[in-house]
């Protein structure tokens, strides 16, 4: 495998089911993130990662939740999620932000359904 | 408040013309920006950047121009390929910890017409 992957790539889930996303990258990166998009919005920064250490969480609800058990995997958990949750997530990693070469490479997403 | 903004939602250019996207920041504490390339069903592909001490990045048909006193960057294609047909975004940051967060604009899709 390559680059950064994502499974499932599709999810669709009822209000009180639990669920994991699962993002891993082979790119020799230190941070990782998960990203929010909506139909019609910009992509949506919820979560960074820099060296397995949570270093943003932009407001998102604590019906997520992520976790970061070392730099090449992150999984974001999903409880009693709302159906507005309905949206592509994805997952990017990066070298570690403020060095050189910082763009952030994308995995395919998962398309997440909330019924 | 947009601090990123690429106001045409979509683009027609016929193959072999030159593709202008533009987009437009208002945050000054920005000063690295990037371009994304995305296809149905796949994330986004990082395809060219431009940091704020220059005024033009080229690589291969894609070159980006930065005009930091207008706020306003483009990505010109040339010449325009039926395989560029795409969802592009603009995104840009600051530099340092705590300032490397990525901030997206809404995108433009791009149509090469054959």
């Amino acid at each position: 495998e390559t680059g950064v992957t994502q499974t499932p790539r599709h999810l669709v889930m009822g209000m009180t089911n639990k669920k994991s996303l699962k993002c891993e990258q082979h790119l020799g990166h230190n941070a990782m993130y998960w990203y929010k998009q909506s139909a019609k919005k910009p992509l949506e920064l919820m979560f960074v990662y820099n060296f397995k250490e949570q270093t943003e969480n932009n407001s998102v609800p604590s019906r997520f939740s992520p976790e970061c058990p070392n730099s090449s995997h992150l999984f974001l958990h999903l409880h009693t999620l709302q159906p507005e949750d309905s949206a592509l997530y994805l997952c990017a990693s990066s070298y570690s932000p403020g060095t050189s070469g910082y763009e952030q490479y994308f995995g395919p997403g998962t398309r997440l359904t909330v019924t | 408040d947009q601090q990123v903004k690429q106001n045409s939602p979509s683009l027609s250019v016929q193959e072999g013309r030159i593709s202008i996207l533009n987009c437009d920041y208002t945050n000054s504490m920005f000063d690295y920006f990037l371009w994304y390339k995305k296809y149905p069903a796949e994330g986004p592909t990082f395809l060219i950047s431009i940091s704020s001490i220059k005024d033009k990045n080229e690589d291969g048909r894609f070159t980006v121009f930065l005009n930091k006193s207008a706020k306003h960057l483009s990505l010109h294609i040339v010449p325009s390929q039926p395989g560029d047909s795409a969802v592009y975004f603009c995104a840009a940051s600051g530099r340092g910890f705590g300032n490397e967060k990525l901030t997206f604009g809404t995108g433009t899709r791009l149509t090469i017409i054959p």
